[in-house]
């Protein structure tokens, strides 16, 4: 069966500290690895990642994709009390047909 | 640019009862996704358009859930009847193509009681 996990399943930090959340996945014919960010309703595109070990960065947040080992990290750097949401990995597969989400990472930051 | 339009915002029905929802792509995107999310969890995806064919459409409940995009534009999802379980929020979502990251509106959230 395919699935994506991710841990923690949620995370207190206070601003200024640096995070790393993960995904996990087993899912056939991956072809990429996606992060969004969910505040209330509706999930922001964050990065897509198809190939191992090119990390993709914009601004405070990377993430870097190890289909060997298969799981990716997200990093947020600095946090801000902005940042905090629910993050969501998903994994497309069989040409983009399927994609699966994982239950994501709620983060909390305090001021 | 417009984002993803969704009608209606929030929907409360009784259980066998019917209901539906609008969905609004951002103009010139070819692909459309329908998402269920429970409370706690993730995005199920139900159903893929692309343009007005269905690419995926495998987790769909397809004795009671029926969605079309007729025109390749605007989306259709329904629900008839409802049951219980149906409650939460329901997500449209589109791409320019389909291997780029996906754009989500709002959502309705529907409770069925």
């Amino acid at each position: 069966e395919d699935k994506v996990v991710q841990s923690p399943l949620s995370l207190v930090v206070h601003e200024g500290d640096t995070v790393t959340l993960n995904c996990s996945y087993e899912v056939t014919n991956f072809r990429s690895l996606l992060w969004y960010k969910q505040e209330k309703k509706a999930p922001t595109f964050l990065f897509m990642l198809t190939s191992s070990g090119i990390e993709k960065k914009s601004g405070r947040l990377s993430s870097i994709l190890d289909k060997k080992e298969l799981f990716s990290i997200l990093n947020i750097t600095a946090t801000q009390t902005g940042d905090s949401a629910i993050y969501l990995c998903a994994v497309a597969s069989h040409n983009f047909n399927k994609f699966y989400f994982g239950s994501g990472t709620k983060l909390n930051v305090k001021p | 640019e417009a984002g993803v339009a969704q009608s209606p915002r929030y929907k409360i029905i009784e259980k066998r009862q019917s209901v539906a929802f609008w969905c609004n792509p951002i103009s010139g995107h070819a692909t459309l996704y329908w998402y269920q999310q429970i409370l706690g969890q993730g995005p199920k995806l139900l159903i893929q358009f692309q343009n007005n064919g269905v690419v995926d459409d495998s987790q769909l409940p397809k004795d009671r859930f029926s969605a079309e995009r007729l025109k390749g534009v605007d989306s259709t999802l329904k629900i008839q009847p409802a049951k219980l379980e149906d409650s939460a929020v329901y997500l449209c979502a589109s791409s320019r193509d389909r291997a780029e990251g996906q754009y989500f509106g709002p959502g309705t959230r529907l409770t069925v009681t």
